[in-house]
């Protein structure tokens, strides 16, 4: 079965710098996979997806993902934080029947 | 364009009651599902259904049952409510399979 690991529940930056949350995925075949933000007190939105056509996936508010197969790595990143992307974000893998999610890293942005 | 609706919003019921969360959509989504979110332990798949009268188990079914009689509506029945579900449950939406879902705002249920 599918699963995603998400490395630090917690991830603190000041605002403009580079944002990094990481994901590791474990898979048997050729994965879809997802990353997820949730405000507070809402459901989840999907920021990117990756479907094998790029390895590179832009996604929405200038987050991007890089599929990495070598290191079955699908890390979220985005140049500059802004105080809007403090949240909790998941990474999600998906397989015949179901989708799978990390345990979420909820992102705070200092000023 | 509601998306995915989800009611109530808020729920508190006492041990051992049962109660029903509707989750209604309006994109003619094929694939539905369920999942509950607790704190440290992300979302885990309750049950999930690819098609109008097709439902299936996912991580964590046990105290739970759905039906899909309609493509628009999947609800989720609490048979006999324990403390341990205690949760936030978000009903979820895709076209077909499980990707690219849409979810709903979410069911805060507390069981005391």
């Amino acid at each position: 079965a599918q699963s995603v690991t998400q490395l630090g529940s917690h991830v603190s930056v000041s605002e403009g710098a580079l944002v990094l949350l990481r994901c590791n995925y474990s898979s048997s075949v050729p994965p879809y996979l997802f990353w997820y933000v949730q405000y507070p007190n809402q459901g989840l939105q999907l920021l990117l997806k990756y479907t094998s056509a790029a390895t590179l996936v832009k996604g929405i508010n200038g987050f991007e993902a890089e599929f990495k197969k070598s290191e079955t790595s699908f890390h979220l990143t985005k140049p500059s934080a802004h105080m809007s992307d403090a949240a909790e974000y998941f990474c999600a893998v998906s397989g015949d029947n179901d989708m799978r999610f990390g345990a979420g890293t909820r992102l705070t942005v200092k000023p | 364009n509601a998306g995915v609706t989800q009611t109530p919003k808020f729920q508190v019921l006492k041990t051992g009651q049962s109660m029903t969360l509707q989750c209604a959509q309006d994109m003619n989504h094929e694939y539905m599902s369920w999942y509950r979110q607790d704190p440290g332990m992300g979302l885990r798949l309750i049950h999930y259904s690819v098609g109008a009268g097709i439902t299936d188990q996912g991580e964590v079914p046990n105290g739970y049952n759905v039906s899909r009689s309609t493509t628009e509506d999947f609800p989720l029945r609490l048979l006999s409510a324990a403390p341990s579900q205690t949760s936030v449950y978000f009903c979820a939406s895709s076209y077909r399979g499980p990707t690219e879902a849409f979810f709903g705002q979410g069911t805060r249920l507390t069981v005391v």
